[in-house]
């Protein structure tokens, strides 16, 4: 079946410029997570969607970062005013409910460039 | 605090070698999970194995094998006769039993697996 879908698949913008991405989790998934990966901080965990409940924002490194999920499917996350310390690969990730919601599987990411 | 450490940064072996990599965790639940993900040079993280702490019984898959020794707070990644497809990235993970329903994945640095044919 589908996996992870996010897009785009890269992106350049201009330091100060707004940038949206976006993740198509798998069908039925109801738990969505966001990550970063960066050369100088590995991986590390942004924001958390589970269904309709408030998402779990611990991990956005400023308020510039922002996430909204609608209808509990597709996710976008946004960044304002763009630094060139975001600059990093993007990872969404998906997982079922139930017994193995802890098994999460990733999509393609969106590599972030910021000149 | 939760810590993963994969303290092996690049790894190189020539085809069809044993290797082995290492992961050390740090967590102060009882209850937790501990993941392997490969991630190849197209970028894509893919999904190993996941153990629960409350299970140490050693697994292997082909040829892939995981030890987990919670004596040693270790789950070390075995691959047996190594071929070049698995040259990757790999990347051990931590995750605690959530207040809430939230598996957030602790990640080691991952070792870098270069196989030489």
């Amino acid at each position: 079946g589908a996996g992870v879908s996010q897009s785009p698949s890269n992106k350049v913008t201009e330091k100060g410029k707004d940038v949206e991405l976006r993740c198509d989790p798998i069908s039925g998934h109801t738990a969505l997570y966001w990550y970063r990966q960066s050369l100088g901080q590995g991986l590390e965990f942004l924001i958390y969607f589970q269904g309709n409940s408030a998402p779990d924002k611990s991990g956005l490194p400023s308020d510039r970062f922002s996430a909204e999920r609608t209808g509990g499917s597709v996710s976008t996350l946004t960044i304002q005013r763009t630094q060139q310390e975001d600059s990093a690969v993007y990872l969404c990730a998906s997982s079922a409910p139930g017994q193995r919601s802890y098994e999460q599987y990733f999509g393609p990411g969106t590599r972030l460039t910021v000149t | 605090a939760q810590k993963v450490t994969q303290a092996q940064t690049e790894i190189s072996v020539v085809e069809k070698e044993d290797v082995t990599l290492d992961c050390v965790y740090e967590t102060r639940d009882t209850t937790y999970y501990l993941f392997w993900y490969k991630q190849p040079p197209s970028g894509e993280l893919v999904f190993l194995i996941r153990r629960n702490s409350f299970d140490e019984q050693n697994e292997i898959s082909g040829r892939y094998s995981w030890n987990f020794q919670k004596s040693t707070s270790s789950f070390n990644f075995t691959i047996t006769a190594s071929q070049v497809v698995d040259s990757a990235v790999y990347f051990c993970a931590l995750s605690e039993a959530p207040e809430g329903s939230n598996y957030q994945l602790i990640w080691g640095a991952g070792t870098k697996l270069i196989i030489k044919p």
